[in-house]
Order: C-alpha cells, then sequence, then structure tokens
C-alpha cells in the first residue's frame, strides 16, 4: 500500500490531454513539494517533474506539473505514442524523514 | 557526464546478504545525497533510504531498520547498500539515485540503471 494515490491506469487518444492525480497528506504533498517520474518498462525512472512544476532541461513543455495543498496532478498534452509509461509521483514525508512514492499509473495511448 | 554505474545482478539464497555498489562519476560525489529506491517485479517504487556521503549520516525506512547498512567510499566516489537476512520478498531492482536536497524539496535527478536481486 503506497502512501501516495494515483489511480492505476490513465488513457487517451494521440494529441489528447490528459492528467494523472496524486494525492497525499499534511506530512508529504502538504509540507513539501512534488516530483514525477517517468518510468518504460525494463528501464530505470526519468525525472519529469521537480518542486510542483518545474522541468529538468530536455523535458518538453507539454508536460506540466501543478500542487494544491495535500493534491498534485501532471497533465500532458499533445499526447505521443513515446508517452506510453508509468508515472509516480513523488514527495518528501516530514514523519519519515525520507521520501514517499505513488503506487504509479500506467499510461496506455490508444 | 554524471552517471552512477551500479553493479550486476545477484542471486542469493533465502537468509543469505546482498552488497549492492553504486560507482558516482561526472559530478562531486560528496555533495549530493544518495538514495536507494528497490522495486519488486510488477509493483511500484519503495524508497529504502539515503546516505549523506559528505559526512555518512545515514536514515532508513522503518520496515528496513535493523537488515540495511548504506556506507560509502569517498575515495572511490562509490556509495554502498547492504542488505541482509534476505527473503524471497526482497527479489526485486535495486536503484541508486542522486538527490537533490533542499527547502521542502527532495528529489532525484540521476538514476543508476538498477541491480537486479534474485532471493531463491
Amino acid at each position: 500500500q503506497s502512501v501516495l494515490t494515483q489511480p492505476p491506469s490513465a488513457s487517451g487518444t494521440p494529441g489528447q490531454r490528459v492528467t494523472i492525480s496524486c494525492s497525499g497528506s499534511s506530512s508529504n504533498i502538504g509540507a513539501n513539494t512534488v516530483n514525477w517520474y517517468q518510468q518504460v518498462p525494463g528501464t530505470a525512472p526519468k525525472l519529469l517533474i521537480y518542486s510542483n512544476n518545474q522541468r529538468p532541461s530536455g523535458v518538453p513543455d507539454r508536460l506540466s506539473g501543478s500542487k494544491s495543498g495535500t493534491s498534485a496532478s501532471l497533465a500532458i498534452s499533445g499526447l505521443q505514442s513515446e508517452d506510453e509509461a508509468d508515472y509516480y509521483c513523488a514527495a518528501g514525508d516530514d514523519s519519515l524523514n525520507g521520501v514517499v512514492f505513488g503506487g504509479g499509473t500506467k499510461l496506455t495511448v490508444l | 557526464q554524471v552517471q552512477l554505474v551500479q553493479s550486476g545482478a545477484e542471486v542469493k539464497e533465502p537468509g543469505a546478504s546482498v552488497k549492492v555498489s553504486c560507482k558516482a562519476s561526472g559530478y562531486g560525489f560528496i555533495g549530493y545525497y544518495m538514495y536507494w529506491v528497490r522495486q519488486a517485479p510488477g509493483q511500484g517504487l519503495e524508497w529504502m533510504g539515503w546516505i549523506n556521503p559528505n559526512s555518512g549520516a545515514t536514515n532508513y525506512a522503518q520496515r528496513f531498520q535493523g537488515r540495511v547498512t548504506m556506507t560509502r567510499d569517498t575515495s572511490i566516489s562509490t556509495a554502498y547498500m547492504e542488505l541482509t537476512r534476505l527473503r524471497s520478498d526482497d527479489t526485486a531492482v535495486y536503484y541508486c539515485a542522486r538527490c537533490i536536497v533542499g527547502v521542502k524539496a527532495y528529489y532525484m535527478d540521476v538514476w543508476g540503471k538498477g541491480t537486479t536481486v534474485t532471493v531463491s
């Protein structure tokens, strides 16, 4: 059972906009910034969004993140086949002095 | 370029120990925390703990307390994660990841490719 809650799956057609939600509590998302990771099966996770809404260099601006209270979301616009992957949210947790993850959302591009 | 190179796959019997290494290059090793994350087959990501390579200070997730030890050798820019008393449910891919730690911000920007540990 993951500390952060994500929907197990999401889907969309090419060109569409999809959002993935992430819900936490006052000790994690409510207290710290949220990060998003993309994982193509068989490979290591890749940082997509950090500090709620910042993109590392090389991440396209059709990906965006937001946070409000104890929830966050990742939005992907102009969906492409290459976006098909697993997406994880994460945040620091003050009660653990560590990091907690969501259970992951499998994104399918139809 | 910045990279983390992990040691190779391991197969261990139940009750044994495993030690995974993670060699950093392309950046100042002691300037960034190293986090360890594992992923069981078909499952999500699970944080195991961190080490501050500068001081050697560590913090472990409660479920691994007493079984995990994280160390580092600054002379060769390498971090280690040792897990003892292995069980079948420790079968997983183990990742090391460089972590940026700021005010209210903790994110892993560079990851190793992972080390598969099979307990059987």
